[in-house]
């Protein structure tokens, strides 16, 4: 079926660096998510994405925080600075409409920050 | 803000038994109900949804829809040991057209041969 890849599975990074998430989305999809999962916690919503704007974020989702998706490339989303509290586990997914369609998830990046 | 509880938080049963899992919503005015299946490692994977009231029958699962008790619940029938992995409950708001789930903390199920 459809495959939603993210690079990288697991990141090790110092708090204080920037960080880049990346999400290759299921190609003919319109829109994109992030959500992230602490460990031992329910998935929680951050951002979704489409045509080329930010429609709805949550307030885990701070300023130190963005996303774009530059030319239908990687969907990305960058920290910046990060912090100890940013360790978890985020999930790209995407689909084709936003309108109670399923949505479509990668493996999850692991991000560690020490 | 929207609330998503389930229960049980986990379950263990035997290769073959009926598995009933349980979900509670908070509004009303929703909203479609996705079940999703998340195994160790892995994203969550979509099984099932229900919009309307009643309920759908897709496999070996089942799903039942009560928007006046807002509750849900899904059924899994003749259960298998690789049905074990957190089932996830999730509710969209299909009216705001942003795709945006809600979760609920997730059921372990473990099923044993």
């Amino acid at each position: 079926g459809p495959k939603v890849l993210q690079i990288p599975s697991h990141q090790i990074i110092d708090m204080g660096q920037m960080v880049t998430l990346n999400c290759d989305p299921v190609s003919n999809h319109l829109y994109f998510y992030w959500y992230k999962q602490i460990l031992g916690q329910q998935m929680e919503f951050l951002v979704n994405f489409y045509n080329g704007k930010v429609m709805e974020k949550s307030k885990l989702f701070k300023d130190q925080f963005s996303v774009e998706r530059p030319d239908g490339s990687y969907f990305t989303l960058k920290i910046q600075p990060t912090a100890l509290e940013d360790s978890a586990v985020y999930f790209c997914a995407s689909s084709l409409e936003g309108q109670g369609e399923r949505l479509f998830f990668g493996h999850g990046t692991k991000l560690s920050v020490l | 803000q929207e609330k998503v509880q389930q229960s049980p938080e986990s379950l263990i049963v035997p290769e073959g038994a009926m598995v009933s899992l349980n979900c509670s919503f908070s509004d009303s005015a929703s909203q479609s109900i996705w079940w999703y299946q998340q195994h160790p490692g892995k994203g969550p994977k979509a099984l099932i949804s229900i919009f309307s009231n009643g309920n759908k029958k897709e496999g070996r699962l089942t799903v039942y829809l009560n928007r006046a008790s807002l509750h849900v619940s899904l059924h899994i029938k003749d259960s298998q040991p690789s049905d074990s992995a957190v089932y996830l409950c999730a509710v969209i708001n299909t009216g705001a057209n942003t795709g945006k789930l809600t979760f609920g903390h997730g059921t372990i199920l473990r099923v044993h041969p």
